[in-house]
């Protein structure tokens, strides 16, 4: 069974960074590409960004470019999101998924919360 | 970006048939995707490439279209069909989504 469990959201002030996590298993996590997914409280949704299977790609929305990095280790089957100058408007809860050109398998999400 | 438009709300007796329908601003040829959302749950994926079925999804979903217009069937619909859909385009740019459409069950 495939299961993405995403973790280190939480509150933060604005101008931090922050860095999320996403643990895969179930499946060989090194063969898929993989992206971030965010939701705002109006459940809005927003495409982050995508990384290739080996890491040697990444692929942004371009207003997120410039803050938003995303990195994977394949030995720990983990995918990283770092957030820089966080800002109110990141407030949302963010997914991890697998990416097959379409977004096939989500995690729970981890909540991100920009407040002073 | 590519923009999706969908219907805000629908609401369906149980045993009816329902269509949810989704404009794209310009064609994506057949790469439009669509989720499910229940309440405190995260997406899940229904149909791929405008008209597959995602592995384990019941057989009365079912999608169609191309170029801008698209529509997610389900019919019958059951009580816990209630959710959100979601329409995901891949073709053009960015990835986007449509705002959803709430399916409501009277």
């Amino acid at each position: 069974e495939v299961q993405l469990v995403e973790s280190g959201g939480g509150l933060v002030k604005p101008g931090a960074s922050l860095k999320l996590s996403c643990v895969a298993s179930g499946f060989t996590f090194s063969d898929y590409w993989m992206s971030w997914v965010r939701q705002t409280p109006g459940k809005t949704m927003e495409w982050i960004g995508d990384i290739k299977y080996d890491g040697s790609y990444t692929n942004y929305a371009p207003s997120l470019k410039n803050r938003f990095t995303i990195s994977r280790d394949n030995a720990k089957s983990t995918l990283y999101l770092q957030m820089s100058n966080v800002r109110s408007e990141d407030t949302a809860t963010y997914y991890c998924t697998r990416y097959n050109g379409w977004f096939a398998y989500w995690g729970q999400g981890t909540l991100v919360t920009v407040s002073s | 970006d590519t923009v999706l438009t969908q219907s805000p709300a629908l609401a369906v007796s149980p045993g009816e048939r329902v269509t949810i329908s989704c404009k794209a601003s310009e064609s994506v040829s057949t790469r439009m995707h669509w989720y499910q959302q229940k309440p405190g749950q995260q997406p899940k994926l229904l149909i791929y490439k405008a008209s597959n079925l995602a592995s384990g999804v019941p057989a009365r979903f079912s999608g169609s279209g191309s170029g801008t217009d698209f529509t997610l069937t389900i019919d019958p619909v059951e009580a816990d069909d209630t959710a959100t859909y979601f329409c995901q385009q891949s073709w053009n740019g960015p990835n986007t989504f449509g705002a959803g459409t709430k399916l409501e069950l009277k």
